[in-house]
């Protein structure tokens, strides 16, 4: 099973300001098979990156995700109010199991 | 617009069974594979199971297998999990998921339900 692990595991900024989310795999991820999410309290997840750097349909271009192998990262530029929420990596490569990252917290500073 | 739907969740003794509905609407439910997931409160999430377009290939997570099944019927839109000898630790809310990619082994979820609770308690 591959384990993902997210730091950190809060991040505290101000609307603005660039985030560097970190997910660390515990072996490679076949293909780049590495997405990230967004989740908002009361809210279902949202995809915001497939194939580690593909943005989905709707997603503004200030999201980027980029890495490979056994290091990722999610780039968000100029955070906006409506940023701030947990994000999750999930890796689809070697499955079963799929597995997901244990999440990070985007928090207002 | 494309929907899921999940229904059957609710308050359930340990030991007993229920079982999950999620219902599609708004793309071709046949070409797409679909996934359980689930979240305990206030915790992350938990990948259950998955299920390609055809049912040829199913997956379970260790956590589950052995007491979940998960199915489908294309001529009904429809994805169920049934859920047996149920844990307390299988308290979550539970969401269906599809994949991107039309027949793709292996995928990211672009569009979720909105979950349906189950509560495990005597």
């Amino acid at each position: 099973e591959i384990v993902l692990t997210q730091s950190p595991g809060t991040l505290s900024l101000s609307p603005g300001e660039r985030a560097t989310l970190s997910c660390r795999a515990s072996q490679s991820v076949s293909s780049s098979y590495l997405a990230w999410y967004q989740q908002k309290p009361g809210q279902a997840p949202r995809l915001l990156i497939y194939g580690a750097s593909s943005r989905a349909t709707g997603i503004p271009d200030r999201f980027s995700g980029s890495g490979s192998g056994t290091d990722f990262t999610l780039t968000i530029t100029r955070l906006e109010p409506e940023d701030f929420a947990v994000y999750y990596c999930h890796q689809y490569g070697s499955s079963p199991p799929i597995t997901f990252g244990q999440g990070t917290r985007l928090e207002i500073k | 617009e494309v929907q899921l739907v999940e229904s059957g969740g609710g308050l359930v003794q340990p030991g007993r069974s229920l079982r999950l509905s999620c219902a599609a609407s708004g793309f071709t439910f046949d070409d797409y594979a679909m996934h359980w997931v689930r979240q305990a409160p206030g915790k992350g999430l938990d990948w259950v199971s998955g299920i390609s377009w055809n049912s040829g290939s199913i997956g379970y997570a260790d956590s589950v297998k052995g007491r979940f099944t998960i199915s489908r019927d294309n001529a009904k839109s429809s994805l169920y999990l049934q859920m047996n000898s149920l844990r307390a630790e299988d308290t979550a809310l539970y969401y269906c998921a599809k994949v991107v990619l039309r027949f793709s082994p292996s995928d990211a979820f672009d569009i979720w339900g909105q979950g349906t609770m189950v509560t495990v308690s005597s």
